[in-house]
């Protein structure tokens, strides 16, 4: 069965600090992982993927195959950052998409 | 360009009653879901449907039937509301196994159940 974890309910950070979401998950196949943001009063919306191997809004997430983690990642978090954040995991078998139970990054001035 | 479109917005029923959810998407993509959005819970997975005329279980399916009306339209009905299903529900929709699986999401339906 598939599953993936977030063990931080909420993190808080001061602003310019670096910060660390942590999302492992578990799958017997090739999973695909994505981080999804949800700013307030907006809707929910993908921030990065893994097989993009991208920087959007000075995050990054790499796809760590031994330890079975995507923990996501900024070096100088912004008061704009704060949001909940949310792991996901598409599998190879079917088009279940599955979400972990979210992290409120809370970024204190 | 709507993208998904949910509705209602919020609704309120009575122990024991019916209500459908309807979301729509108008980006011609086979995939479409139904969450449901919890504290402390995070985002859940009710229903999906691949393609036309296919759905599956999710995660949470127990309570709730959908049906895949078309490309465009997938329903989410609650038979005998329960306050355990007091919720923010979201559609979402994504190209699918052909594609990308990156989700949209609609802007969520607040339903609480009394």
């Amino acid at each position: 069965a598939q599953r993936v974890t977030q063990p931080e309910k909420l993190l808080s950070v001061f602003k310019g600090a670096p910060v660390e979401l942590k999302c492992n998950y578990s799958y017997s196949g090739s999973p695909e992982l994505f981080w999804y943001v949800q700013y307030s009063r907006q809707r929910l919306q993908l921030l990065l993927r893994h097989i993009s191997r991208e920087s959007i809004k000075g995050f990054t997430a790499d796809l760590n195959k031994g330890e079975t983690s995507f923990h996501l990642k900024k070096p100088f978090a912004q008061e704009e950052d704060s949001a909940m954040y949310y792991c996901a995991l598409s599998g190879d078998r079917d088009d279940k998409i599955i979400f972990g139970k979210g992290t409120r990054l809370h970024i204190l001035p | 360009n709507a993208g998904v479109t949910q509705t209602p917005k919020f609704q309120v029923l009575k122990t024991g009653q019916s209500m459908t959810l309807q979301c729509a998407q108008d980006m011609n993509h086979n995939s479409m879901y139904w969450y449901r959005q919890d504290p402390g819970m995070g985002l859940r997975l009710i229903y999906y449907s691949a393609s036309e005329g296919t759905t599956d279980k999710g995660e949470v399916p127990n309570g709730y039937n959908v049906s895949r009306l078309n490309k465009r339209e997938f329903s989410l009905r609650l038979e005998s509301a329960a306050p355990s299903q007091t919720s923010v529900y979201f559609c979402a929709s994504t190209q699918g196994s052909s594609g990308a699986n990156v989700l949209t999401f609609g802007a969520g339906s607040r339903l609480t159940v009394l």
